[in-house]
């Protein structure tokens, strides 16, 4: 198994750019993540989906958009980019609900310049 | 919604020595509190986990205690190696919500010195 794969890595967008980072897991999770980590700080939980065609807001939502049409892809679309948004965001996924270990993908470093 | 506020900031220890980081949060309603290691450029790997209704868990030289009446938590590392140097965060999760719906405190920068 791969696990949580994320592309891409590292990106460089210009301000009012849109991209979108993907994000695949072959564990056959229902619960997927997406969290940025700002420097020098925890991480923070843009979105969540709960299983396919079910999406909600975490703590910091504005600025993205998420959709979930299949189990095992979950990809983070980035509108008109800010500096703000400058980060490493992070994909997760858990089975259930109630499965505590969150399974990270490697991180995708997105600068906005 | 929930805060976790975590201290210190940065932990500095001679390698042998006990590490100890402290985390409060403000929802009473919160039942799950993990940790996870974080080492340079790589993702967060959970350490160890507890939930409400433990006072304290161990795993060999890592153990979380749990304080619901004071609302915190505290994550104990013993005989500390240079490998156990990285990056530490607590999270709590709270009732009725997904365990992955994590709220994070804001890390602590352990140094093991050789």
């Amino acid at each position: 198994n791969a696990g949580v794969t994320q592309t891409p890595k590292f990106r460089i967008l210009k301000i009012g750019q849109s991209m979108t980072l993907q994000c695949t897991q072959d564990m056959n999770h229902n619960y997927m993540y997406w969290y940025r980590q700002d420097p020098g700080m925890g991480l923070k939980l843009i979105y969540y989906s709960v299983g396919a065609g079910i999406t909600d807001k975490g703590e910091v939502p504005n600025g993205y958009n998420v959709s979930r049409s299949t189990t095992e892809d979950f990809p983070l679309r980035l509108e008109l980019a800010a500096p703000s948004q400058t980060s490493v965001y992070f994909c997760a996924s858990t089975q259930t609900q109630n499965t505590g270990e969150l399974f990270f993908g490697e991180g995708s470093r997105l600068t906005v310049l | 919604g929930e805060n976790v506020e975590q201290h210190p900031s940065t932990l500095s220890v001679q390698e042998g020595d006990s590490a100890v980081i402290k985390c409060t949060y403000s929802d009473s309603a919160s039942n799950y509190f993990p940790w996870y290691k974080q080492e340079l450029g790589k993702r967060p790997q959970l350490i160890i986990d507890i939930r409400s209704n433990v006072g304290e868990k161990k795993d060999q030289r890592i153990a979380v205690t749990l304080n619901k009446t004071a609302k915190h938590f505290s994550l104990h590392i013993t005989e500390t190696q240079p490998e156990d140097s990285a990056v530490y965060f607590c999270a709590a999760s709270g009732r009725g919500t997904s365990y992955g719906k994590l709220t994070f405190g804001q890390g602590t920068i352990l140094t093991v010195h050789p």
